[in-house]
């Protein structure tokens, strides 16, 4: 079975402080996703990456960054946290093959608050 | 940009009984997929079912089938003989066919009454 991980459940941060949210997949996946799940807006893309060093903007990297230095590893990284990013934030990885297969697996989330 | 829109925000079912939730999109291309995606509370994501755009057939696994209206641009879920484990925050997705990401819709949250 396909495993994401992420290095938290539960976080909660001081506005301003630098946030560190990392996730592993242990599948060889070429492609990992950033999201933030908040009610009634769904899952909207905050950064994704295909390739180790290579990121791609979502729909809101505003206040966001990413990293992946390892092919397995993608961190994202509030610079200076605010409460509007109180939020959930999910990984996600597929395999980047084209086709119907190239379907995305899931972490567990991380409910992040920022006071 | 395609968008994918979820009208129900809440639905609630009879256990054993059949659901189906609603999901439309909006999309220029001709070749895509679609996927239904649960998210049972505190717990992780995890894929029910997916449809190529180019089959006609509607895709089923076990008690989930979809109905894969292209024309439409609908795609709803289809939950048979409903069980208390179906409870959960169903999300609606698309992929174009030469992309990496997906658009997801806003949800709609499932609740089984026993």
């Amino acid at each position: 079975d396909v495993k994401v991980t992420q290095s938290s459940r539960y976080l909660v941060k001081r506005t301003g402080e630098k946030v560190f949210l990392e996730c592993v997949q242990d599948m060889d996946h070429e492609n990992m996703f950033w999201y933030r799940q908040d009610p009634g807006l769904g899952l909207r893309l905050i950064y994704f990456s295909y390739d180790v060093k290579m990121k791609e903007k979502g729909d809101i990297p505003e206040g966001y960054s990413v990293s992946r230095e390892k092919k397995e590893r993608f961190s994202l990284i509030l610079e200076s946290a605010s409460t509007n990013q109180t939020s959930m934030y999910l990984c996600a990885s597929s395999n980047g093959l084209a086709g119907i297969t190239d379907t995305q697996y899931f972490g567990p989330g991380t409910r992040l608050t920022v006071l | 940009a395609q968008t994918v829109t979820q009208s129900q925000p809440e639905m609630s079912v009879q256990e054993a009984e059949t659901v189906t939730l609603s999901c439309t999109y909006d999309t220029s291309e001709s070749d895509y997929y679609l996927f239904w995606y649960k998210q049972p509370p505190s717990r992780q994501m995890i894929l029910v079912i997916r449809q190529e755009a180019y089959k006609q057939q509607n895709a089923t696994e076990n008690r989930f089938s979809v109905n894969f209206q292209k024309a439409a641009k609908s795609f709803s879920l289809k939950i048979s003989d409903s069980q208390l484990g179906d409870a959960a925050m169903y999300f609606c997705a698309y992929r174009g066919y030469n992309n990496n990401d997906m658009r997801f819709g806003a949800g709609t949250r499932l609740t089984v009454k026993p």
